[in-house]
């Protein structure tokens, strides 16, 4: 069984701070890795994806992908309220399919 | 933008009803899924579709079918719905390794 796995939280962190979340996944064949974040009630949204080992940066967005280890991590920086919100972790286990791990609720305290 | 239409934000439905769930998308995307949400489950696919009249089963197809006849619709069928659909239903479409562009959702509730 492929399996992502994510901590629930929630993960609470003060406003200005580096939120830190972390995802595992079992599938060596993996290839692709989102990050998306749900706000409650709303459709998860897209936010970042990584496919090569390392780090890749899109404003106060970090993701950082090694495979060796099967971890996808996402570092918010200068957290603020408005991105307290559940992120879900996803991994392709094929062209077309995707698997999403439960997410983490993060809180950003003002 | 890609825009994916979910056609209903919240339905009731009764026991053993037939049930059609409409999704829409606006960017030509080959590829098409149906997700189901529910807590503590996170999302699990239910059927999705790579091109028009194709479909694959996903983790959970039982008591559901899907219908692609256009590339830019996929429906979700609910044979006769029960007690334990009641979930928030997930379209998404995608250009592969894009990710998912998700719709709205359908907020279904069997009674």
């Amino acid at each position: 069984q492929k399996e992502v796995e994510q901590n629930s939280g929630p993960l609470s962190v003060p406003e200005g701070a580096i939120a830190s979340l972390n995802c595992t996944y079992s599938d060596r064949g993996s290839q692709s890795f989102f990050w998306y974040r749900q706000y409650s009630g709303k459709s998860p949204e897209l936010i970042m994806s990584i496919y090569s080992n390392g780090d890749k940066e899109d404003g106060r967005f970090t993701a950082q992908l090694n495979k060796a280890s099967q971890y996808v991590s996402l570092l918010i920086r200068d957290s603020q309220p408005s991105d307290s919100a559940t992120y879900l972790c996803a991994v392709n286990v094929g062209t077309y399919k995707y698997i999403f791990g439960t997410g983490t609720r993060l809180k950003v305290l003002a | 933008d890609v825009k994916v239409t979910q056609s209903s934000r919240y339905l009731v439905k009764r026991t053993g009803e037939k049930v059609f769930l409409e999704c829409v998308q606006d960017m030509d995307h080959e590829n098409m899924f149906w997700y189901r949400q529910d807590p503590g489950l996170g999302l699990r696919l239910i059927y999705f579709s790579y091109d028009v009249k194709m479909k694959e089963k996903g983790d959970i197809p039982e008591g559901y079918s899907v219908s692609r006849e256009k590339k830019e619709r996929f429906s979700l069928i609910l044979e006769s719905a029960s007690t334990s659909q009641t979930s928030m239903y997930l379209c998404a479409s995608m250009a592969v390794d894009y990710g998912y562009t998700f719709g709205s959702g359908t907020r279904l509730t069997v009674v």
